[in-house]
């Protein structure tokens, strides 16, 4: 079974000060993984697709990267609208391109 | 439409009453997904469609969880005889042609069942 197990479960971090959430997961073969995020009452939404280990992706300051075991989210430098959560999901190898989601990382940024 | 729009995005009901929940995904998007995210839970498959394949049902929890969808388009996920456990947002997504791209997810239906 698809498992994808993201720590910590939830952080709070004062403005600027840099931070990583961590995404670790067993799949039977990896497709694809994603992260989003995901603000109070409204769905998430989309933030990277990582296809294999080694990979990097970056948008403004967050930067996610990947290995055979896990994914980080680096947040640097935050700002008060980063907080949210962030949602890790792996894409297994076949079926139907279910994702199997993580519970989140919820982030407060204190300014 | 220029998101995937969800209908109601509130619904409080009665335990015992049967409650729809709808949505109208993106306009060309042939993949539409059902999710489930329970308090404190990461979120859960429950029903996909791809054009006119029949629907992979394997996540519904139980035989009063069904769905549609009409037309390639606008689905309806209906929940017969409520039960508190069903309280959850209900969220759908729906994807373009293509293995790897991003779902678009609506903002959901947050449903209370009292």
């Amino acid at each position: 079974e698809d498992q994808v197990t993201q720590s910590p479960e939830a952080l709070r971090l004062q403005e600027g000060e840099s931070s990583s959430l961590n995404c670790s997961y067993t799949v039977s073969g990896l497709r694809g993984l994603f992260w989003y995020r995901q603000d109070p009452g409204k769905g998430p939404e989309f933030l990277f697709t990582l296809y294999s280990a080694g990979e990097e992706k970056e948008k403004e300051r967050l930067k996610a990267t990947l290995t055979k075991k896990e994914s980080f989210l680096h947040i640097t430098a935050p700002k008060p609208e980063d907080s949210a959560t962030y949602l890790c999901a792996v894409q297994p190898m076949g079926g139907n391109n279910r994702l199997a989601f993580g519970k989140g990382n919820q982030v407060v940024v204190i300014p | 439409g220029a998101g995937v729009s969800q209908s109601p995005s509130n619904k409080v009901t009665e335990k015992g009453k049967d409650v729809e929940l709808r949505c109208d995904p993106i306009s060309g998007h042939t993949a539409l997904y059902w999710y489930r995210q329970s308090l404190g839970q990461g979120l859960e498959f429950l029903i996909y469609f791809q054009g006119n394949s029949a629907p992979d049902k394997s996540g519904l929890p139980s035989d009063r969880f069904s769905a549609e969808r009409t037309g390639g388009s606008v689905s309806t996920l209906t929940i017969q005889r409520t039960q508190q456990e069903d309280s959850a947002v209900y969220l759908c997504a729906s994807r373009s042609p293509g293995v790897l791209v991003g779902y678009t997810f609506g903002s959901g239906t947050r449903l209370t069942v009292v």
